[in-house]
């Protein structure tokens, strides 16, 4: 089956650095990723919308110097959480759509998280 | 406003038994309804998918049913196993046409289940 592969799935940092993400699509092209955010014991909140070859489209309240995205390639987006500090400490995932389904019903591929830890 | 609210908050049940999970929305337009399953420190994996049309999917021991009229959704765990210990997310989409599609996730439900 569809698979989406995402890199780091932990990663610890010093307050201040920055950290890359990367999500990829192992076996299907997908011209739009999303990302989201997940805090203990609650859903998940989408960030951003990643669109291949064009800027992102972020969610309300969602800062986009703070959360750079990158969506090069039709099977690789990155987030980048820029001068990470303790607060930006979370669970990030990542999901694709198939571009061969139907983009209404067709199936959403998760990747199995990263697990941000600012100190 | 597009809501996706999920009861109950948590679950305890013994392995073996069967258990229900609802889901409420109010999204508009509607387009589709999933629920997925997700493991503590991973991603979500997809159960099933309905449509307007079909009140009813099964995805082995798991089911979902849908009443688009009332706007609400259930998935039934049969014969649970300690393996079904996990978050059980309802998600439904709301499509505006074309490339516009957004997905509103309800809050979850955790699931424990004991030997």
């Amino acid at each position: 089956g569809a698979v989406v592969s995402q890199h780091p799935s932990r990663v610890i940092c010093k307050s201040g650095t920055s950290v890359k993400i990367e999500c990829r699509s192992l076996d299907f092209q997908a011209t739009t990723m999303f990302w989201y955010r997940q805090f203990p014991k609650q859903s998940l909140m989408l960030m951003a919308t990643s669109n291949e070859g064009s800027k992102a489209t972020y969610e309300q309240g969602v800062e986009k110097d703070k959360f750079l995205i990158n969506h090069a390639s039709l099977t690789l987006s990155t987030l980048t959480v820029t001068s990470a500090h303790p607060e930006d400490s979370s669970f990030y995932i990542c999901s694709a759509r198939d571009l061969g389904l139907d983009f209404n019903t067709g199936e959403l591929f998760f990747g199995e998280g990263s697990r941000l830890t600012v100190l | 406003k597009n809501q996706v609210e999920q009861s109950p908050q948590s679950l305890i049940i013994l392995e073996g038994k069967n258990c229900t999970l609802q889901c409420n929305y109010t999204v508009s337009p509607f387009s589709n309804l999933r629920w997925y399953k997700q493991d503590t420190g991973r991603g979500p994996v997809s159960l099933t998918i309905m449509t307007f049309s079909e009140n009813t999917k099964s995805n082995g021991r798991y089911t979902a049913t849908l009443d688009a009229d009332t706007k609400q959704s259930s998935l039934h765990i049969t014969a649970s196993q300690l393996s079904d210990s996990a978050s059980y997310i309802c998600v439904v989409s709301a499509w505006y046409g074309g490339a516009t599609n957004k997905l509103i996730f309800g809050t979850g439900t955790l699931l424990a289940v004991q030997p």
